[in-house]
């Protein structure tokens, strides 16, 4: 059974500021990860999706790193905006094309 | 916009009635995917469809029965459920069924039973 954690469960940060938060997934049977963005009342938004240990990935000011050998994955926000505000899931995808989500971290960025 | 659209949006029904959740898919995709959410907890899968064949049943009551005529269409038929079955559906639709493939979702249907 896949186990995701997600760490802070939430964090309030001051606009301009740069954060990051964790993802961690056993490192057995490891396919893919993934990070969504989901905003209130809107639909979960794919970031990234990372397949190989070393992984880097950039999206504007948001970017993801991918360590598959001990299970953990980051997420960081440079310069962090009240747009940013969402709750950041991960999930982690093994040979059974099955997705395990963690719980999520919920950024509220304070203008 | 994903391209995954849901309906209704919320739901309000007794513990008696029957019910159907609507999700379409506009991204020519071959998978679709029905997921629930309870309050404090992680999305969890329910159903897996590819190319219109189930391939995953993740030990959901009989109460809930999807149905999927084409690829493009999926749908949760609803009947006799309790009120802990009170979450949000989210649907998702994805390339193939493979777990690099990005998932799209929809807005998700508030179900409350009552």
């Amino acid at each position: 059974i896949l186990n995701v954690e997600q760490s802070p469960q939430s964090l309030h940060v001051q606009e301009g500021d740069s954060t990051n938060f964790t993802c961690s997934f056993p490192s057995s049977n490891f396919y893919a990860l993934h990070w969504y963005r989901w905003e209130t009342a809107k639909s979960p938004e794919a970031l990234f999706v990372m397949t190989l240990n070393g992984d880097e990935k950039k999206k504007g000011r948001i970017s993801a790193t991918l360590n598959t050998k001990e299970g953990y994955s980051y997420l960081y926000i440079k310069g962090s905006q009240p747009e940013d505000s969402a709750t950041y899931l991960c999930a982690s995808g093994d040979s059974s094309y099955k997705l395990i989500f963690g719980s999520g971290t919920r950024l509220l960025v304070r203008p | 916009e994903t391209g995954v659209t849901q309906t209704p949006r919320h739901l309000v029904m007794g513990m008696t009635n029957k019910k159907s959740l609507k999700c379409e898919q506009h991204l020519g995709h071959n998978a679709m995917y029905w997921y629930k959410q309870s309050a404090k907890k992680p999305l969890e899968l329910m159903f897996v469809y590819s190319l219109e064949e189930r391939v995953e049943n993740n030990s959901v009551p009989s109460r809930f029965s999807p149905e999927c005529p084409n690829s493009s269409h999926l749908f949760l038929h609803l009947h006799t459920l309790q009120p802990e079955d009170s979450a949000l559906y989210l649907c998702a639709s994805s390339q193939d069924v493979v777990s690099y493939n990005e998932q799209f979702f929809g807005p998700g249907t508030r179900l409350t039973v009552l």
